[in-house]
């Protein structure tokens, strides 16, 4: 089956360590994207991608940098200059040039401490 | 002023109402609109596209007004199971991003 597969589900670290998470998707999209969701919060825009080896900030791109060397692949590392990195993150995969909705992986909650 | 706002709830409602939900979106040029459900904890997962015509699925109702630039979900028959967050999503004019409401939180008793 086509998806979405975010990596760790869970992931626990000190504050001042860099932190990568994973983000692999199999359904052949072209855009991805990376939002952060706070507790009783909306989504918020990190990162995207709309072709491989090109990306642009999103609204709270501080303190996190991407790449995207191919297309199945879009990793965030959250770096420590991210004042305040624990949070809920979600990966997520369109089509954009057809009117597609986002699907989402599972998610990593990351706690830094 | 957000792109896209919706009402936090929580609604409480019991099993069997009828629920409406409301979103309202800034920019007019927007091209896409759809509804997620949130569970606790969980990824916001497609519940509905929503298309100009308006658009049914079993019991969930989508609509759209562009004039009024404002998005619609109802719920009839409410399920103990209808309980999570729903999510407005709308798509910039050149699907390059998404934006998200803050949810609306549904609470089915029974």
């Amino acid at each position: 089956d086509g998806g979405i597969t975010q990596s760790p589900k869970y992931l626990f670290r000190k504050e001042g360590q860099n932190v990568t998470l994973s983000c692999e998707q199999n359904l052949n999209h072209d855009a991805m994207y990376w939002y952060r969701q706070d507790p009783g919060q909306g989504l918020r825009l990190i990162y995207y991608s709309q072709i491989v080896n090109d990306f642009q900030k999103g609204d709270i791109a501080e303190g996190y940098s991407v790449s995207r060397e191919k297309k199945e692949s879009f990793p965030l590392t959250v770096t420590s200059a991210q004042k305040n990195p624990t949070a809920f993150y979600l990966c997520a995969s369109a089509r954009p040039a057809d009117n597609s909705p986002l699907h989402f992986g599972n998610g990593t909650r990351l706690t830094v401490t | 002023r957000k792109e896209v706002e919706q009402d936090p709830g929580p609604f409480n409602v019991p099993e069997g109402a009828t629920v409406a939900f409301n979103c309202t979106y800034s920019n007019s040029a927007s091209q896409s609109f759809f509804w997620y459900r949130q569970d606790c904890r969980k990824e916001p997962k497609l519940l509905m596209s929503v298309y100009s015509s308006g658009n049914e699925d079993g019991r969930f109702t989508a609509q759209l007004n562009r004039a009024s630039q404002y998005i619609s979900l109802l719920i009839r028959d409410s399920k103990l199971s209808d309980s999570a967050t729903y999510l407005c999503v709308v798509s910039s004019n050149n699907f390059n991003k998404f934006y998200f409401g803050s949810g609306t939180k549904l609470n089915v008793k029974p």
